[in-house]
Formats: structure tokens, C-alpha cells, sequence
């Protein structure tokens, strides 16, 4: 089974870059790397996903190596808001049978 | 709309009652999920709809009882919960692809306590 393994914690100072490592040695060619984030009490986020390309958007950057054996998300500039804890998240399966395989996640603390 | 919408937001409940979570989302998507979370854990999937059909089961207990009216609504019917039961319980809907869309998008959850 596909799994994914975070660092329980990272810190970052606010208008730094975060960059949040996941490692999904196990995973399978057409199985796609989504992170979300979650804010305490609340759903979790979406942030970003993909498959064999890096992707950018609004939030965040997805660096995945050539083997798709690990990623790193990066926030750019990171802000006080962006303290959650992060998900690495493999989507293993297809049609019907589709569903997230979620990682422990790593708590970040971006500091003043 | 690019919510999905549950309640209510918090409910206490008896080991002896009955209740309902409730579920809604007006995207269009044809996947709906129910997740369970326990503090300081990931969110656990328990049941997937797919085209307003059960398509997974993650080996829930009978005393959870999903129902899926028609595509935009999905509610969890609750008998004879237990106090480990507490938890987030999350709703999530998606399309049924991976490619060009914005991945799954999870409600804020009803936080369910067991008494």
C-alpha cells in the first residue's frame, strides 16, 4: 500500500520559505501526491496536487523527484496564518474506488 | 458554491439516542465522503458514495449508518454510539477524476461528543 511519511514538526519565520518534505517510496505510477493543510477545528485544505510534474499555484510550489519517491511542498512567504498542520497525501486507487491515503502530517509553526 | 456545508457544528449525544449528520455540497461532484478524526490523528475515511451508490465501506460499525438521498446530499445516521466514538466528523466531496481539478473539498465538520 502507498503510504507517505512527514516530519512530525517544522518551524519556519514568517517571510521565509517553508518547505515541507514527504517521502512515498511505495507509491505506484498513476497514484497522485495531493498535500492539504488543517487548521485547528477546522476542514482540512486543499493545497495542491500532482502526479510526475512540478506544479505551481496561488498557495504553494510541488517539487516531486524524477523517481516519485518524494516531494516537498514550499510556501513561499510563509505568514503567521499559514501555522497548520500539513498532509501528504497519496490518492491510491481509480473510479469508484478512489481514496485518500493520508500521512501523520507535520505541525508548522511560523514565527514572528 | 464552492462549499460543502455541514450540520449541525457541534452535537452531544446519549449512548441511547438517535441523530443525524447532514451534509451538503452544490459543485456538481458526484463523489461524497464521510471521515472520522480523532485528535492529533489524520482524518479516517469510513464510507465513500459514488454516483449516489455506496462504493467503499471501510469496515464501519452498523451503529453508523450512511445515506446518500441524491447527489448533493449525504447524511450519517447515528444509534448507539459509544463514548470512543466522539470525534470530527468530516464530509467531503470530489469529482471522479484526479486530472485538472481542485482536489477534494472537506466541510468543517460536526464535532460530535458521546455521553
Amino acid at each position: 500500500d502507498a503510504k507517505t511519511t512527514q516530519p512530525p514538526s517544522m518551524d519556519c519565520a514568517e517571510g521565509r520559505a517553508a518547505n515541507l518534505p514527504c517521502n512515498h517510496s511505495t507509491i505506484s505510477g498513476n497514484e497522485y501526491v495531493y498535500w492539504y493543510r488543517q487548521i485547528h477545528s477546522q476542514g482540512p485544505q486543499y493545497i495542491i496536487h500532482g502526479l510526475k510534474n512540478n506544479e505551481t499555484n496561488e498557495m504553494a510550489s510541488l517539487i516531486i523527484t524524477e523517481d516519485r519517491k518524494s516531494s516537498t511542498l514550499i510556501l513561499p512567504h510563509a505568514t503567521l496564518r499559514d501555522t497548520a498542520v500539513y498532509y501528504c497525501i497519496v490518492n491510491r486507487g481509480a473510479g469508484n474506488n478512489r481514496k485518500l491515503i493520508w500521512g501523520l502530517g507535520t505541525s508548522l509553526a511560523v514565527n514572528p | 458554491d464552492t462549499e460543502v456545508t455541514q450540520t449541525p457544528k457541534h452535537l452531544v449525544m446519549g449512548m441511547t439516542n438517535k441523530k443525524s449528520l447532514k451534509c451538503e455540497q452544490h459543485m456538481g461532484h458526484r463523489a461524497m465522503y464521510w471521515y472520522k478524526q480523532k485528535a492529533k490523528k489524520p482524518p479516517e475515511l469510513m464510507f465513500v458514495y459514488s454516483y449516489e451508490k455506496l462504493s467503499i465501506n471501510e469496515s464501519v460499525p452498523s451503529r453508523f449508518s450512511p445515506e446518500c438521498p441524491n447527489s448533493s446530499l449525504l447524511n450519517l445516521h447515528l444509534h448507539a454510539l459509544q463514548p470512543e466514538d466522539s470525534a470530527l466528523y468530516l464530509c467531503a466531496s470530489s469529482q471522479d477524476s484526479d486530472e485538472g481539478v481542485r482536489g477534494y473539498t472537506f466541510g468543517s465538520g460536526t464535532r460530535l461528543t458521546v455521553v
